[in-house]
């Protein structure tokens, strides 16, 4: 069992936008802005898509942003194109002894 | 232009020992945190821990506490990450991954090598 929670799945029509969750608890994702998205193409690595979260790293497309609101962190994808299918995966800061925890994953499909 | 090169694939046996490794460039080596997350076939991604190569300090995910062990060689700016005692579940693709951030801890991983599959199969 992952210690994030995200959807198992999103869809969604080019051009629409899409809201994937990410649910933690206080010691995670509620407690710190350590939270971050990777976006995993198949047989690829992943690549950061949002840090701190809601910045971007330099090159990441304005289309994405986050969010969070108590224990739970979100990414939006405005303006959806083809690319965008993949996996994403939330991950953030935890104050234990495993410091980076991850979510399980959402696929998103582009109808 | 900043690149992380790992090994290539390799099989093991059950109770066998597997060492990969993850060559940087394109920026100073001792200057960013560099940690391994592996990933098994269908599943998602599991931190299994992280080295400063500057001062060789490690910290592990306590799930790998004990078989793991990571080290790294600044005269090839070179991490490597050791699993021991594999055992099937083990099977997964490796990667490392460099912060975003010199010298201060983030957590974030901005670059990522290619990935290493081991397979671990009797």
């Amino acid at each position: 069992q992952s210690a994030l929670t995200q959807p198992a799945s999103v869809s969604g029509s080019p051009g629409q936008s899409i809201t994937i969750s990410c649910t933690g608890t206080s010691s995670d994702v509620g407690g710190y802005n350590y939270v971050s998205w990777y976006q995993q193409h198949p047989g690829k690595a992943p690549k950061l898509m949002i840090y701190d979260v809601s910045n971007r790293p330099s090159g990441v497309s304005n289309r994405f942003s986050g969010s969070k609101s108590g224990n739970t962190a979100s990414l939006t994808i405005s303006g959806l194109q083809a690319e965008d299918e993949a996996d994403y995966y939330c991950s953030s800061y935890r104050s234990s002894s495993t410091p980076v925890v991850f979510g399980g994953g959402t696929k998103l499909t582009v109808l | 232009q900043v690149q992380l090169v790992q090994s290539g694939a390799e099989v093991k046996k059950p109770g066998a020992s597997v060492k990969i490794s993850c060559k940087a460039s394109g920026y100073t080596f001792t200057s960013y945190y560099i940690h391994w997350v592996r990933q098994a076939p269908g599943q998602g991604l599991e931190w299994m821990g992280i080295i400063n190569p500057s001062v060789d300090s490690k910290s592990y995910a306590q799930k790998f506490q004990g078989r793991v062990t990571m080290t790294r060689d600044t005269s090839t700016s070179t991490v490597y990450m050791e699993l021991s005692s594999l055992r099937s579940e083990d099977t997964a693709v490796y990667f490392c991954a460099r912060e975003r951030t010199a010298t201060t801890q983030d957590y974030y991983f901005e670059y990522w090598g290619q990935g290493t599959l081991v397979t671990v199969s009797s």
